[in-house]
């Protein structure tokens, strides 16, 4: 399995709070993404990055920023967590010289 | 608008016969194709990918077939297993740039024993 963590792996918070979630490799890969998971939708790209501090947004990145200021973490932070935004979000990091993205095992967040 | 569809929410197959999972698409530019399969409270898991330069690629029970004119591809189980029961999702990339993969939204396979 390739080493990829996600925490917190359950999430509970208010609408309006802060929320930071954090994906972290152990593979030393230089891509890296941010999906949420929603009924009906699939897997849609929040954000993604190809190195360290190179950022760029995907299909669904308003109300989401992220930061990666070291090879291994990746991270996601809703500024003011809205209810829209209770979803699984999942990881995942790719090497340069695959197509195959490897998926950590989410986290569920919950913003009541 | 939906590059990557997956028409079928749900199949319902019994143990020991095929499973056939369809995944159509839309954009031209997309030139690799991947199956990802998803258990409940874990991360989708890398299962088959297939390039455009090839219309079929085999794995064990799993057979992942590409019509590019038609713009399909469709995922084989066989013989199915209990165990295949899970989310599967197609996806599809434009190698070279940045390389996203735009994903469908998943069919739910269930095998019966």
């Amino acid at each position: 399995d390739a080493g990829i963590t996600q925490s917190p792996r359950h999430k509970v918070t208010e609408t309006g709070t802060p929320v930071t979630l954090r994906c972290h490799q152990t593979e030393n890969h230089r891509y890296m993404y941010w999906y949420r998971q929603d009924p009906g939708h699939g897997l849609r790209l929040i954000h993604y990055s190809y190195g360290v501090k190179d950022t760029d947004k995907g299909e669904v990145s308003d109300g989401y920023s992220v930061s990666r200021s070291k090879t291994e973490d990746f991270l996601l932070t809703l500024e003011s967590a809205t209810s829209s935004q209770t979803s699984v979000y999942f990881c995942a990091i790719r090497a340069p010289t695959e197509e195959t993205q490897y998926f950590g095992p989410g986290t569920r967040l919950l913003v009541l | 608008d939906q590059q990557v569809k997956q028409n079928s929410p749900s199949l319902s197959v019994q143990e020991g016969r095929i499973s056939i999972l369809n995944c159509d698409y839309t954009n031209s530019m997309f030139d690799y194709f991947l199956w990802y399969k998803k258990y409940p409270a874990e991360g989708p898991t890398f299962l088959i990918s297939i390039s455009s330069i090839k219309d079929k690629n085999e794995d064990g029970r799993f057979t992942v077939f590409l019509n590019k004119s038609a713009k399909h591809l469709s995922l084989h189980i066989v013989p199915s297993q209990p165990g295949d029961s899970a989310v599967y999702f197609c996806a599809a990339a434009a190698s070279g740039g940045s390389y996203i993969p735009t994903f469908g939204r998943g069919t739910s396979l269930i095998v019966h024993p």
